[in-house]
């Protein structure tokens, strides 16, 4: 069974500290990796997205990375601002589109 | 601009009685989808169309329909809606790769449905 599980499930920093966030899938085959940012009450939004190839890819603040091997994503966040609070969604695509797995979600809060 | 828009945003009904929530989007995509989000659970596919006239079961397809007469148009329809249908839904809307991989999908504003 296609799984998607992200850690931690939530996460309190200060405004302008990094944080990283952790996405394990274990997806057959794999097509792609997005990360959505969903603010509270809105549907959510594309940030980047991990083709197999793709190591890392940088969003500005937001950095990607894609380890296709041991089936790992982290989505590194630098110098966090207020407006980085949200749920953060990893998203995986296998065996063409209608394959899409969800991950529950870590939601961040960044307080000053 | 280009939108997905669903419709109500925000809807209390009772049990039995027939709902439906629109989706429209209008960017000419091809594939679109609706979604439930249960706190802990995250979203949940519940019906996805690959182009007009062409629809299939998600992951909790049970209680729902739906139908694409229209490539711009996936409404959400629930015949007899119970407690448990209580959720937020989603719609969304992507374009199809010509390597058949999904493209971005962009999401509706969400609806707030309560189920008395």
């Amino acid at each position: 069974k296609n799984q998607v599980e992200q850690s931690p499930q939530s996460l309190i920093i200060l405004e302008g500290k990094n944080c990283t966030l952790q996405c394990n899938y274990t997806v057959s085959p794999f097509s792609n990796l997005r990360w959505y940012k969903q603010d509270t009450g809105r549907g959510p939004v594309s940030l980047t997205i991990m083709t197999f190839s793709e190591n890392t890819k940088s969003n500005g603040r937001y950095t990607a990375t894609l380890d296709a091997d041991t089936k790992q994503s982290s989505l590194h966040i630098t110098a966090s601002q207020l407006s980085d609070s949200a749920s953060y969604i990893c998203v995986v695509t296998s065996g063409g589109y209608q394959k899409v797995t969800f991950g529950t979600g870590t939601k961040l809060q960044v307080i000053p | 601009e280009a939108q997905v828009t669903q419709n109500p945003r925000y809807l209390i009904t009772v049990t039995g009685k027939k709902l439906t929530v629109t989706c429209s989007q209008n960017m000419n995509h091809e594939y679109m989808s609706w979604y439930r989000q249960d706190p802990g659970l995250g979203l949940r596919q519940i019906y996805y169309s690959m182009n007009v006239e062409v629809t299939d079961k998600g992951d909790v397809p049970e209680g729902y329909k739906v139908s694409r007469k229209e490539k711009r148009n996936f409404p959400l329809i629930l015949e007899s809606p119970s407690p448990n249908q209580t959720s937020l839904y989603f719609c969304a809307s992507s374009f199809r790769g010509t390597s058949g991989n999904t493209g971005e999908l962009f999401f509706g504003e969400g609806s707030r449905l309560t189920v008395l």
